[in-house]
């Protein structure tokens, strides 16, 4: 059973609004949480992570936020621009251990110009 | 600097061949996974090393699907015989030994693999 889910597989935002990509996990014992984009037929990169013991992080137009009571984080991307366009994986661990990794299956985020 | 590197980056198969997908993780990387891809399922990990050595391959589907690791530079996954379900896209990550508790992996481009 996917401990960690993205239940939208698809997402479309006009350029240079906010995308808000949701993930949802299982597992109370995850502490740390990442996500990756991967674009066409390239590896996924890591993007921004965050630890179980913040509930925001920011890095530039990416923020990440965790709501721990509702087994919730969500990636929000201000503003969006075409170059974000790429499938969005959420990823969740504990003992922040990358052989611990659980990833769900992604989100397609398309950004119209 | 080189990132990891798979080969080859689509392979065409029939049922019942041996496939065997290459990996080359960088430099200097103590831990190297292989993961899966698909639709249904997202991101799965198979197997993953350590100095070269196996440490959990409880991810492995079944006794079909067979990983090395060799040395420090080279890793292959091998499904003998491949069936249609076992077409996906097979990625390897690496990650040096201190990175290891972040989960930053470094990923390879990824195998296509289609089994006909």
């Amino acid at each position: 059973d996917q401990q960690v889910k993205q239940n939208s597989p698809s997402l479309s935002v006009q350029e240079g609004r906010i995308s808000i990509l949701n993930c949802d996990y299982t597992n109370s014992m995850f502490d740390y949480f990442l996500w990756y984009k991967k674009y066409p037929a390239e590896g996924p990169t890591f993007l921004i992570s965050i630890s179980s013991i913040k509930d925001k992080n920011e890095d530039g137009r990416f923020t990440v936020f965790l709501n721990k009571s509702a087994k919730h984080l969500s990636l929000h991307i201000v503003p969006s621009q075409p170059g974000d366009s790429a499938v969005y994986f959420c990823a969740a661990t504990f003992q922040t251990g990358a052989n611990n990794l659980f990833f769900g299956t992604g989100t397609r985020l398309t950004v119209i110009p | 600097d080189a990132g990891v590197i798979q080969s080859p980056r689509h392979e065409v198969t029939e049922m019942g061949q041996e496939v065997t997908l290459r990996c080359k993780p960088i430099s200097g990387h103590d831990y190297l996974f292989w993961y899966r891809q698909t639709m249904m399922r997202g991101l799965e990990l198979l197997i993953y090393f350590n100095n070269n050595v196996p440490i959990d391959d409880s991810g492995m589907p079944e006794d079909r699907f067979s990983a090395k690791m060799p040395n420090a530079s080279f890793s292959t996954l091998k499904i003998q015989p491949s069936e249609p379900r076992d077409s996906a896209v097979y990625f390897c990550a690496s990650i040096p030994g201190r990175g290891r508790d972040t989960g930053e992996l470094f990923f390879g481009e990824g195998s296509r693999l289609t089994v006909l």
